[in-house]
């Protein structure tokens, strides 16, 4: 089955403690993001990346870092998490960035969203 | 740049009547716009999405939404509301450029009324 999976699905942890949440997809894209969604302002892309080795912000990276060493991976990693991380956090994939004029390649899927709390 | 506006943080009808969503953007580039339906404690499903092929986009659940280039509109509509149509839904802009950042509106809530 076609999927985005991120783990943990909630995670409550303390500040400072170091933690990654993972994403993984199974249908070979190129592009993935992170995004965090609060309460009256949507979701908010966090990274965004291109394809392998390729990474770049999005409008609130301050406080996350992301790798991309492998195409069906891209983990969110919050080397000092506080309190303003407390957020839902979603994955997501297209085969491309829209960079491409073939437009059915820019629709993203979604993973199932983790919520985490910080402490 | 690129940016998204919906119109109205919450929408509440009666359930039968029609349904009305809006969305303003902006766009440096030509775009690529979407509509996203989250329902409570449930992820993001892709209700249906513009790609200059045509202007007037029909989705599922019975959803469509009109581009119109003159008002940079992509307003959501649906005839008939359902009880199950209860959720948060997302107006969304990708601009197809070389920075691909993808800009989320704010949302708006859907209620319906019995």
């Amino acid at each position: 089955e076609a999927q985005v999976t991120q783990n943990p699905r909630y995670l409550i942890t303390v500040t400072g403690k170091k933690l990654t949440v993972t994403c993984s997809q199974n249908m070979n894209h190129e592009y993935m993001s992170w995004y965090r969604q609060d309460p009256g302002l949507g979701l908010r892309q966090i990274y965004y990346s291109m394809n392998v080795e390729v990474t770049d912000k999005g409008d609130v990276p301050e406080g996350y870092k992301v790798s991309r060493k492998e195409k069906r991976n891209f983990p969110l990693i919050l080397e000092s998490p506080s309190p303003n991380q407390t957020s839902l956090y979603f994955c997501a994939s297209s085969l491309d960035g829209g960079v491409a004029w073939d437009t059915r390649r820019d629709t993203q899927y979604f993973g199932p969203g983790t919520r985490l709390t910080v402490l | 740049a690129q940016s998204v506006t919906q119109l109205d943080s919450h929408v509440s009808v009666s359930e039968g009547t029609p349904v009305l969503l809006r969305c303003n953007y902006s766009s440096s580039y030509s775009p690529s716009l979407f509509w996203y339906v989250q329902h409570p404690n449930k992820g993001l499903q892709l209700l249906l999405k513009y790609t200059s092929a045509a202007t007037l986009v029909k989705g599922i659940n019975g959803f469509e939404a009109e581009f119109k280039k003159s008002e940079t509109s992509f307003h959501l509509t649906k005839p008939s509301a359902h009880m199950s149509d209860a959720a948060e839904y997302f107006c969304v802009v990708s601009a197809r450029s070389s920075a691909s950042k993808i800009i989320f509106g704010s949302g708006t809530r859907l209620s319906i009324r019995p």
